[in-house]
Parts: C-alpha cells; sequence; structure tokens
C-alpha cells in the first residue's frame, strides 16, 4: 500500500537544540520528495526537492537528507521562527502526489 | 510579482448551497490542483489539471467539481453533494508535474 509517513507528529525543542524529522515512504517509482513548511492558516512553502537517494539539499538551518525508503530534515540550532509543521510529500508513478499529515515543530526561547 | 491567489480567504455555505472557490496563478505553469486539508491529516488531493479543457479526478472528487478554461485560472466549485465540506482548501500549480507551489487558501466553514 502507498503510504507516506512523518514522525514524530509534534516535537518541542529549545532554541539551539538540533534535531530530524522524518518521512518514510512505501511507494513505487519515486520520482521525487519534497519538503514543505505550513504556517497555521497559510498555504504551505516549498522548501527542497530530493530526487535519488543519496541526494541532499541545505537552506540556512535546513538540511534535507534521502535514501530508498526515507527523507530527513534536520534543523541545525533552531531559532523560534523555525515554529512551523513542516510536510513531506512524494511524486511517484504517473502524476501521483501522496502527502504525509506533517510534524508540528515548536521551538521555545 | 509572480504568485498563486486564492479567494475568498474565508467562506460560509449553508446546507445546500453550492460554492465556488477561486484560483489563479501567473506563473506561466501548465499543472494546477487543488486539495483538501483537514486538522491532523495529510493534504488530500480533490482534482488536477495538467492542461486547459482537461482534468482529473484525484482521491476524494465526489461532491467536487471544477473547469479549466484558461491555463492562469482552475476554480473549484463544492457542491450540495458534499456531505462534509468544512476544512481547508489549497490550490497550487507547477511546471509539468514537479514541485507544487501554492497559493494561501481558502477557509470554507458549513452554517
Amino acid at each position: 500500500e502507498d503510504q507516506v509517513t512523518q514522525s514524530p507528529e509534534a516535537l518541542r525543542l529549545q532554541e539551539g537544540e538540533s534535531s530530524s524529522l522524518n518521512c518514510s515512504y512505501t511507494v513505487s517509482g519515486l520520482r521525487g520528495l519534497f519538503w514543505y513548511r505550513q504556517d497555521p492558516g497559510k498555504g504551505p512553502e516549498f522548501l527542497f526537492t530530493l530526487y535519488s537517494a543519496g541526494e541532499e539539499k541545505e537552506k540556512e538551518r535546513l538540511k534535507a537528507t534521502l535514501t530508498k525508503k526515507e527523507s530527513f530534515l534536520h534543523i541545525t540550532a533552531p531559532k523560534p521562527e523555525d515554529s512551523a509543521t513542516y510536510l513531506c510529500a512524494v511524486y511517484y508513478r504517473v502524476n501521483k502526489f501522496y502527502f504525509g499529515s506533517g510534524t508540528k515543530l515548536n521551538v521555545k526561547p | 510579482d509572480g504568485g498563486i491567489t486564492q479567494s475568498p480567504k474565508y467562506l460560509f455555505r449553508k446546507e445546500g448551497q453550492n460554492v465556488t472557490l477561486s484560483c489563479e496563478q501567473n506563473l506561466n505553469h501548465d499543472a494546477m490542483y487543488w486539495y483538501r486539508q483537514d486538522p491532523g491529516q495529510g493534504l488530500r488531493l480533490i482534482y488536477y489539471s495538467q492542461i486547459v479543457n482537461d482534468f482529473q479526478k484525484g482521491d476524494i472528487a465526489e461532491g467536487y467539481s471544477v473547469s479549466r478554461e484558461k491555463k492562469e485560472s482552475f476554480p473549484l466549485t463544492v457542491t450540495s453533494a458534499q456531505k462534509n465540506p468544512t476544512a481547508f482548501y489549497l490550490c497550487a500549480s507547477s511546471p509539468r508535474s514537479n514541485e507544487q507551489f501554492f497559493g494561501p487558501g481558502t477557509r470554507l466553514t458549513v452554517l
């Protein structure tokens, strides 16, 4: 069964406390994996696209990595403004998209 | 200023009413999508369109209808047949089924 699972559902960090969010997937024919940030009441904001195992992308305090079964979003020394829900999505086969339910990150000062 | 706009931001529907949500993009993207987001759940695909005058049902198309008469516009109608329409609706566009870029969303509430 095609599935995308994000963990943990919620994560509370102190400012400066690095951690990782996980997105595991069981789909065949992966064509791309996307990470988004979503603030309350707003549309998701695109962060990264990863296409193949071993690929990494970085942006400020965020780094996304991809293996054949999962992706990680590493957050280094987070700040309160990094608080948001982080969504991952997979694009697979022909025109198939599947979004995970997200990880809600809360960074306390 | 390129982007995706959705209107209205908030919409209230009475029982038995059809309502239409607007989505416009000036990114010159071929593909456009409509998603529904409920609390604690991932985005679920309602309809998508890869080209003008063509669209496909997503996973939860029942009770919804769309049209794609112009490349820039992809309106979504929530019909009275949709029994539980209260949700946050998101429109997205993408260049040839790659990463999707989202609008700000419309929150629909049934009175």
